[in-house]
């Protein structure tokens, strides 16, 4: 199974609302990240958890706020947006690097609209 | 850091014609190559990678080719097929200085139509 899932799929906020998106992956997965897509572009990161534990953080405002509850769930917690934050939001796992585990799975992705 | 040039930005072929994507990395220490194609509106698919210890590798119509010395990876899709059709995305990654993680740097894409 190499399945990752997101909730919701879609997602209206004003900018003064707080959501959060959640993602999920059973593959016993050690690394989880997040991206954030706008159109016609690749994906951009922003969070890299490995063990449960922030390792990456390319300088994402502080309005983004990531969160890793366990080794299979990752949220990102919306405060205070801005029409421009609005994208596709990814989130991706991998099994550990340092035992062969390269490869990175793509979740299907929250469409985001900020208001 | 490392920086990822993908070309050519837009590709139309005929079907059953072959295609051809390349990208050129400029981190040596770069050793692992991933192509994602991502359909509209669906998440980025992992079609097939690379490791900087092979040259080659095939899958069925699409193959990827490694040139560790002049820092380029190309994609190869032959017979293609109207489903083809998507953005391709190349990636490449060198080991974390620590931690299990794996930090993709992408190309910026090719826009990939086959016509029946």
């Amino acid at each position: 199974d190499t399945e990752v899932t997101q909730t919701p799929k879609h997602l209206v906020m004003g900018m003064t609302n707080k959501k959060s998106l959640k993602c999920e992956q059973h593959m016993g997965h050690r690394a989880m990240y997040w991206y954030k897509q706008k159109a016609k572009k690749p994906p951009e990161l922003m969070f890299v958890y490995s063990y449960e534990k922030l390792s990456i953080n390319e300088s994402v405002p502080s309005r983004f706020s990531p969160e890793c509850p366990n080794s299979s769930l990752l949220n990102l917690h919306l405060h205070a947006l801005q029409p421009e934050d609005s994208a596709l939001y990814l989130c991706a796992s991998s099994a550990d690097r340092e035992v062969g585990g390269y490869e990175q799975y793509f979740g299907p992705g929250t469409r985001l609209t900020v208001t | 850091g490392e920086n990822v040039e993908q070309h050519p930005s837009t590709l139309s072929v005929q079907e059953g014609d072959s295609a051809v994507i390349k990208c050129t990395y400029s981190d040596s220490a770069s050793n692992y190559f991933p192509w994602y194609k991502q359909e509209l509106g669906k998440r980025p698919q992992l079609i097939i990678d690379i490791r900087s210890n092979v040259g080659e590798k095939k899958d069925q119509r699409i193959a990827v080719t490694l040139n560790k010395t002049a820092k380029h990876f190309s994609l190869h899709i032959t017979e293609t097929q109207p489903e083809d059709s998507a953005v391709y995305f190349c990636a490449a990654s060198a080991p974390p200085i620590l931690g299990g993680y794996n930090k993709l740097i992408f190309g910026a894409g090719t826009r990939l139509a086959v016509h029946p």
